[in-house]
């Protein structure tokens, strides 16, 4: 069984410029999730997708972070204009079933971005 | 508040020793806890998880306990491998009509020969 793809693994901009991470989840998991994990700390939900509608984007910065998921499948997650602090690893997580009742999430390997 | 605390922050052990991660939470109402292992620049992968009325789970060398009274679970790695090196995660799911899951910062081990 395929797991959890992500991409880029790596990405290096200058703050202020833009970037977009893709993800494709495990094949018939209707939930994603976006994590942001800084270097040292666990990872932080971003926003929670349930097949292509929003369960929870409370800790999204909506300001200068965007995530989409159309047809309910892959998902981009966008950050515009990104700065210094946005410096981390992008995790992307599905788990099948209703907003991950048994708990078990199955991560990509991350996207990891730094802002220079 | 929410909260899992994990103890201590970094551990380092020589090969073939034994050492025990601590994880304290204050997560209600309580579903499930898990502790995941996170090799360096790789997603978590699960190692066990734990529900209510579970004291003990096993996974090889790995074996998680909960006291649900006391909101306390630990992670304890027998005979330890350099392979070991990695850091463990509690990750806590709360039931509160939706499901919750709340990270902890995690324990860096280090396994030296």
């Amino acid at each position: 069984e395929a797991g959890v793809a992500q991409s880029p693994r790596y990405k290096i901009i200058e703050k202020r410029q833009s970037v977009a991470f893709w993800c494709n989840p495990i094949s018939g998991h209707a939930t994603l999730y976006w994590y942001q994990q800084i270097l040292g700390q666990g990872p932080k939900l971003l926003i929670q997708f349930q097949n292509n509608g929003v369960v929870d984007d409370s800790q999204l910065p909506k300001d200068r972070f965007s995530a989409e998921r159309l047809k309910g499948v892959d998902s981009t997650l966008k950050i515009q204009p990104a700065k210094l602090e946005d410096s981390a690893v992008y995790l992307c997580a599905s788990s099948p079933g209703l907003a991950g009742i048994t708990g078990e999430l199955f991560f990509g390997e991350g996207s990891r971005l730094t802002v220079l | 508040k929410n909260q899992v605390e994990q103890s201590p922050q970094s551990l380092i052990i020589l090969e073939g020793k034994n050492c025990t991660l601590q994880c304290n939470y204050t997560v209600s109402p309580f579903s499930n806890l898990r502790w995941y292992k996170q090799d360096t620049g790789r997603g978590p992968v699960s190692l066990t998880i734990m529900t209510f009325s579970e004291n003990t789970k096993s996974n090889g060398r790995y074996t998680a306990t909960l006291d649900a009274d006391t909101k306390q679970s630990s992670l304890h790695i027998t005979a330890s491998q350099l392979s070991d090196s990695a850091s463990y995660i509690c990750v806590v799911t709360s039931n509160t009509g939706g499901f919750k899951t709340i990270f902890g910062a995690g324990t860096r081990l280090f396994v030296k020969a």
